[in-house]
């Protein structure tokens, strides 16, 4: 059974360019949420989707999108790089089903540099 | 709003010995608790969880949680650690009653076993 799967693992970008990062959710799963991890940090939250559709959002800029495919695997995309942008993104899903009692399975994740 | 404070960025404890990893948390809902193990270049693995019912939750290899609603914490505990405990740990906190979808994670315990 294929965990969360996130492409590509490593990922070198200039300031400016734009980036895109992938997810596969668990089989079964139909929901994908996305985390940025700074270095020394914990995790924070980005947005969630569902049913093709950002259901919540954190406090991250416009520059960070996302979107959801009728297969539910889930793209970031990230304009205008900064340099702070620098980060390991993690994609978790899980299940609306009781979505409450429904922890989030994380992928590896992809860790993005910024030059 | 919900937060996670963890009170000790590191801990090192010697091979065999207990640990105590603290978790202290803030939300004016009921809320669910998770603890997650970061192993050097990977995601996110869930160790345990609180959702309702007995406060003392348990994993698999050995560690233990107790959640305390007065004292608003939920410490991470193992009566005798080895050396492949070595990692990062997190914990998180989530709010559905609140509507809240996504986890909010603390700062993260820096684990060392020593020989």
């Amino acid at each position: 059974d294929a965990g969360v799967t996130q492409s590509p693992t490593h990922l070198i970008k200039t300031r400016g360019q734009q980036v895109t990062l992938r997810c596969s959710p668990k089989s079964g799963h139909d929901t994908v949420s996305w985390y940025q991890q700074a270095l020394g940090q914990g995790p924070q939250f980005i947005f969630q989707y569902y049913e093709e559709e950002e259901r919540q959002r954190g406090n991250f800029p416009d520059r960070f999108s996302g979107h959801q495919f009728p297969n539910y695997s889930s793209e970031l995309n990230v304009n205008a790089l900064l340099l702070g942008d620098s980060a390991l993104y993690l994609c978790a899903s899980s299940t609306t089903q009781g979505f409450s009692n429904q922890p989030q399975h994380f992928g590896d994740g992809t860790r993005l540099s910024i030059l | 709003a919900q937060s996670v404070t963890q009170l000790d960025s590191q801990v090192p404890v010697f091979e065999e010995a207990p640990v105590e990893l603290r978790c202290n948390y803030s939300s004016s809902v009921s809320v669910y608790l998770f603890w997650y193990v970061q192993y050097p270049n990977q995601g996110l693995q869930l160790l345990l969880k609180y959702l309702s019912g007995s406060t003392l939750v348990e994993s698999i290899n050995g560690f233990e949680a107790e959640f305390n609603k007065s004292q608003t914490s939920f410490h991470l505990r193992k009566p005798s650690v080895h050396i492949s405990d070595t990692a990062e740990y997190f914990c998180a906190v989530t709010s559905p009653e609140a509507g809240s979808y996504q986890l909010t994670f603390g700062k993260g315990t820096k684990l060392s076993v020593i020989p």
